[in-house]
Order: structure tokens, then sequence, then C-alpha cells
């Protein structure tokens, strides 16, 4: 069984840095065409893709925000961090991490979420 | 990145079948990697409902199909049930960016 759980702190003060934490199991980091990857959601808006992070190192930034974010791995903790820097109150929302599994880029499994509030 | 293009909502009768498009490039959804669906229900994480245009994952009901033409796809619901009114978003990977990229959303409402 996949499960994904992030954690961070649920209130950041503007041009602080955040930084999330997922922690994975049932799948490896190592393993041939496995990523994780971030998404932000406002509330009430749509899906925003931020970052992910391949088995062999690889990443992908929204290129929107790159200058912002870095996506690390420890796969002998199974897991992935990620880091914004300069938050901003519309940086406010739910964050996700999301297991993808193989080359079809498709994201089958997702934590729960966790709510990030950027306010002084 | 520009967010694939959806309409913001659509709605039906229970039984009715509804369909959202979702518009993309030849750089995204044209793009060799497909489009995705999710489904997101209110207050929780969105949920794979179809993966490489038109396959459903173990345990989505056959009332939900796929397509893809060239730079656009589809997602259809047949029998609409009370329980499919969620969020609905499609995705895709722009290689011309090397980035993922969602759809707008749409809001299905079953009347």
């Amino acid at each position: 069984q996949i499960t994904l759980r992030e954690s961070g702190p649920a209130l950041v003060k503007p041009t602080q840095t955040l930084t999330l934490t997922c922690n994975f199991s049932g799948f490896s980091l190592t393993t041939a065409g496995v990523g994780v990857g971030w998404i932000r959601q406002p509330p009430g808006k749509a899906l925003e893709w931020l970052a992910l992070i391949y088995w062999d190192n690889d990443k992908d930034y929204s290129p929107s925000l790159k200058n912002r974010l870095t996506i690390t791995k420890d796969t002998s903790k199974n897991q992935v961090i990620l880091t914004m820097t300069d938050m901003d109150p519309v940086d406010t929302g739910t964050y996700y991490c999301a297991h993808r599994h193989d080359n079809t880029a498709c994201l089958p499994d997702w934590g729960q979420g966790t709510l990030v509030t950027v306010s002084s | 990145q520009s967010a694939l293009a959806q309409p913001p909502s659509v709605s039906g009768a229970p039984g009715q079948r509804v369909t959202i498009a979702c518009t993309g490039s030849w750089y995204d959804i044209g793009g060799g990697y497909g489009v995705h669906w999710y489904q997101q229900l209110p207050g929780t994480a969105p949920r794979l409902l179809i993966y490489a245009s038109n396959n459903r994952p173990s345990g989505v009901p056959d009332r939900f199909s796929g397509s893809r033409s060239d730079t656009s796809a589809s997602l259809a619901i047949t029998g609409l049930q009370a329980e499919d009114e969620a969020d609905y978003y499609c995705q895709s990977y722009d290689t011309r960016l090397n980035a993922y990229v969602f759809g707008t959303g749409t809001k299905v409402t079953v009347l």
C-alpha cells in the first residue's frame, strides 16, 4: 500500500522560507521511472504543479516559481523536501505531495495535503 | 506555463451523460505523455480517475471514460450520480518547458 504524508508549518510570515516534508512508504525513490512531486491549491482555486524529483535525482520545476523552489530527496528516510523562499500571502493554500510511478507522467497517489497560511 | 483550458462548470440530471473538454497544445496533450484526469471531492485530495487518455485505475467505475484527439481531450461521465458532484482536472506534461501542467478545473453539479 502506497502512502504519502505532508508535514510542515501551518503558519509562516511573509518573506520567510517554507520547508515542507513528504514522508512516503510503499515504493522506492530509487526505482527507475519513479518520482515525487508537489502540487498546491489556494482556497477555492485550481491545482498548481510546483516541482518533481525523479529517481535519478533529475528535477523539474514550475517555470513561474523556479527561482523560489528547491526540491531534494533523502532515499534512506523515504523523504522528499520542498523549500519555497520569500513567502507571500498569495502562497496560502493546501500543499500536496504525490507519487509518479512510471513514464506516463500521471500521479496515481497523493497525500492528504497540508494547509499553509502566510500571514504576519 | 499556461494551464490547460477547461470549462468552469457543467451540470446534468441524475442518469444523464456529461462531458468535460480539456484543451492544450502540441507541447503538452499532443506531446507524447498523454492526458490524465483527476476527481476532487470537497475537502479531499485529488484522485486519479483516468490515465494515459482512456485508462481507468482499478476501482474507478466504468461510467467514467476518456478520449484524446491531437491537442485536446475529454472526460465523459455516463449515468451521472449524486456522488459524482466534484471538481475535475485534466493534467499533462509540457515537453517544451519540462513541466507538469494542470487544467483550470471543472465543477460538475448534479441537478
